[in-house]
């Protein structure tokens, strides 16, 4: 069975400032995606970036990119030049390929401060 | 740009009640999750459905949850009767293709009293 590790229960960093979160995985599967979600206040779940596990180059989606190691099962996401609307949970998931599954981890809740 | 739409928004209920929760997702998308999300935690798949076909309920407790897509379009999720633990927030998402991006509904915070 696959699982996603979110470590960081809740982190603060100051607006402007770098912020790094972590995510590990589980599997035995060789075709798989990897997703952060954003869930801010309102509830809404919110794409923030995906990664093919096939690639080994690690996806960006402007101040968002992901650091990707397979071999590890590793997938954090670095978050630059914070802004206050960062502010939400964030989701790490994992897709199966072959079927579509989607399980989340726990979530990270993120404060970003004035 | 097209949404996800469920309904109600908020319901109350007496335990032992009966509850449905109602999903239609972008069309056009074939695939089709229902996600129970407890406060302060990640969402868990009740259940997955291609087209009218349940792909995996695995994690649904099927004595009292139930779910159908009937013609592979909107989708039902039932719970009879409910229980103090169901108190949750009910997410719907789909997608055209998985693994390209999920759509999420608003969701429907259920409050069993």
């Amino acid at each position: 069975a696959q699982t996603v590790t979110q470590s960081q229960p809740e982190m603060s960093v100051q607006e402007a400032e770098t912020v790094t979160l972590s995510c590990t995985y589980d599997t035995s599967e060789s075709n798989y995606y990897l997703f952060w979600y954003k869930q801010p206040p309102s509830r809404q779940m919110i794409l923030v970036i995906r990664q093919e596990a096939y690639k080994q180059q690690n996806a960006t989606e402007n101040r968002f990119s992901v650091n990707f190691q397979k071999a590890a099962k590793s997938f954090s996401l670095k978050i630059s030049d914070s802004q206050l609307g960062d502010t939400a949970m964030y989701f790490c998931a994992f897709m199966r390929g072959r079927d579509d599954k989607i399980i989340f981890g726990k979530g990270t809740r993120l404060h970003i401060l004035p | 740009e097209a949404e996800v739409a469920q309904s109600p928004r908020y319901k109350i209920t007496e335990k032992s009640q009966a509850v449905a929760f109602w999903c239609d997702p972008i069309s056009g998308h074939a695939t089709l999750y229902w996600y129970r999300q407890i406060l302060g935690q990640g969402p868990e798949l009740l259940v997955q459905f291609q087209d009218e076909s349940v792909v995996d309920d695995s994690q649904l407790p099927k004595d009292r949850f139930s779910a159908e897509r009937l013609k592979g379009v909107d989708s039902t999720l039932k719970i009879q009767p409910a229980e103090l633990g169901d108190s949750a927030m009910y997410l719907c998402a789909s997608s055209l293709e998985a693994r390209e991006k999920l759509f999420f509904g608003s969701g429907t915070q259920l409050s069993v009293l």
